[in-house]
């Protein structure tokens, strides 16, 4: 298995310029989110689904969107990106039961928007 | 709302010396709790997890973590420092399976001196 696999690994974008994170998972997991890592912040999830077709949000969803055409993709869209956007993304997906919430990393994209 | 706190935004220990880490969480009702761990330009990766049982956990590379209800305590320790210790450790808790409330703390930072 590849686990959670991401891409881009790095990424620069200008102010006002759109891009999709990619995020796929090979586990079957249900659960699949996103989260944004800032220093001293630890991680804030942005949105997540519980399977495909279903979405909600996170504690900082603005200017980010999401959809779940299939279980093992979770692209995650910046619609207009702003400097402040500028962050580590982390795609995470676990198993609707049996895991206590145990989440499974991808190794993150790194976002400088000027 | 929960949430984490963990205390020192940054540990250093000397190698061969005890490790440890603070985790406190508030939550009226005990949740499950995790540790992950994050070395340099990677994503987080399970150190170890509390469901329910037994209130010490073992961890991977000699990590362990202890449950303390009436303290709302989940602090990480290890016996003895390794140099390859030297990483970002992430507390983590939720109440459900899904981990859809997933609350990262801040972080603390090991740095690990010969």
């Amino acid at each position: 298995n590849a686990g959670v696999t991401q891409t881009p690994k790095f990424q620069v974008l200008k102010t006002g310029q759109s891009m999709t994170l990619q995020c796929a998972q090979d586990m079957n997991h249900e659960y699949m989110s996103w989260y944004r890592q800032d220093p001293g912040m630890g991680l804030r999830l942005i949105h997540y689904s519980v399977g495909a077709g279903i979405t909600d949000q996170g504690e900082v969803p603005n200017g980010y969107n999401v959809s779940r055409s299939t279980t093992e993709d979770f692209p995650l869209r910046l619609l207009s990106a702003a400097p402040s956007q500028t962050s580590v993304y982390f795609c995470a997906s676990s198993r609707s039961s049996g895991t206590a919430g145990t989440q499974y990393f991808g190794p993150g994209t790194r976002l400088l928007v000027l | 709302a929960q949430s984490v706190t963990q205390l020192g935004s940054h540990v250093s220990v000397s190698e061969g010396a005890l490790v440890l880490l603070r985790c406190n969480y508030s939550s009226s009702v005990p949740p499950y709790l995790f540790w992950y761990v994050q070395y340099p330009n990677q994503g987080l990766q399970l150190l170890l997890k509390y469901t329910t049982g037994a209130t010490l956990v073992k961890g991977i590379n000699g990590f362990e973590a202890e449950f303390k209800k009436s303290e709302t305590s989940f602090h990480l320790t290890k016996p003895s420092a390794h140099m390859s210790d030297a990483a970002e450790y992430f507390c983590a808790v939720t109440h459900d399976n899904y981990g859809q409330n997933f609350v990262f703390g801040p972080g603390t930072r090991l740095s690990v001196l010969p």
